[in-house]
């Protein structure tokens, strides 16, 4: 069974600095996918960013950029020039890529707070 | 933009009532999801649902739990006799096919259970 851990359950920033989160898995399969999610106050679930564990080049989407390490089994997500709307809980997710098991195995989320 | 729905956004119910969760997921997609959040804590998988049945559930998914898709376009909740410890965030996902990789999340149904 795959697991996912976030060690850091806070970290606060300040606005237009750069942050880094945390995330480890554990998983024996070879071919995977790994998500950040973000959910604000609201509680809706927001896809950041993904990753293909295939791929060996790290995953940005603008602000937002992911350091994968596959040996390691560690998926960092960094938030460059925070935005107060950045303020939110993030969950790192595992998908299998195999249809029958492409359930998302979520962490335990860090809460991110944004200071002006 | 295709967006999954879900209705109601939050049910106030009473311990040993039955409830429905409804969703609508996007349309052409074909993998369907059930997520539970406990307030506070991490999103656990409910089921997963392709081809009109379960194709894998969790240990939370028990006897009281059942999910269908009556109509071709809705996929249900249902829990049969709610209890306090129910109360919690419930998000339906989809899935468009088994080599895609994101699943869209529904805006998600707060069940109180009193």
């Amino acid at each position: 069974a795959q697991t996912v851990t976030q060690s850091q359950p806070e970290m606060s920033v300040q606005e237009a600095e750069t942050v880094t989160l945390s995330c480890t898995y554990d998983t024996s399969e070879n071919n995977y996918y790994l998500f950040w999610y973000k959910q604000p106050p609201s509680r809706q679930m927001i896809l950041v960013i993904r990753q293909e564990a295939y791929k060996q080049q790290n995953a940005t989407e603008n602000r937002f950029s992911v350091n994968f390490q596959k040996a390691a089994k560690s998926f960092s997500l960094k938030i460059s020039d925070s935005q107060l709307g950045d303020t939110a809980m993030y969950f790192c997710a595992f998908m299998s890529v195999t249809g029958a098991n492409s359930k998302l195995t979520f962490g335990k989320g860090i809460t991110l707070s944004v200071r002006p | 933009e295709p967006e999954v729905t879900q209705t109601p956004s939050h049910q106030v119910t009473q311990m040993g009532q039955e409830v429905i969760l409804r969703c609508v997921p996007i349309s052409n997609h074909l993998y369907f999801y059930w997520y539970r959040q406990i307030l506070g804590q991490k999103v656990e998988f409910l089921v997963s649902f392709y081809n009109n049945e379960i194709s894998e559930k969790s240990e939370i998914f028990d006897d009281q739990f059942s999910v269908e898709r009556p109509d071709g376009s809705n996929f249900t909740l249902k829990i049969r006799s709610t209890k306090l410890e129910d109360s919690a965030m419930y998000f339906c996902a989809s899935l468009r096919t088994a080599s895609t990789d994101t699943q869209y999340f529904g805006p998600g149904t707060r069940l109180t259970v009193l």
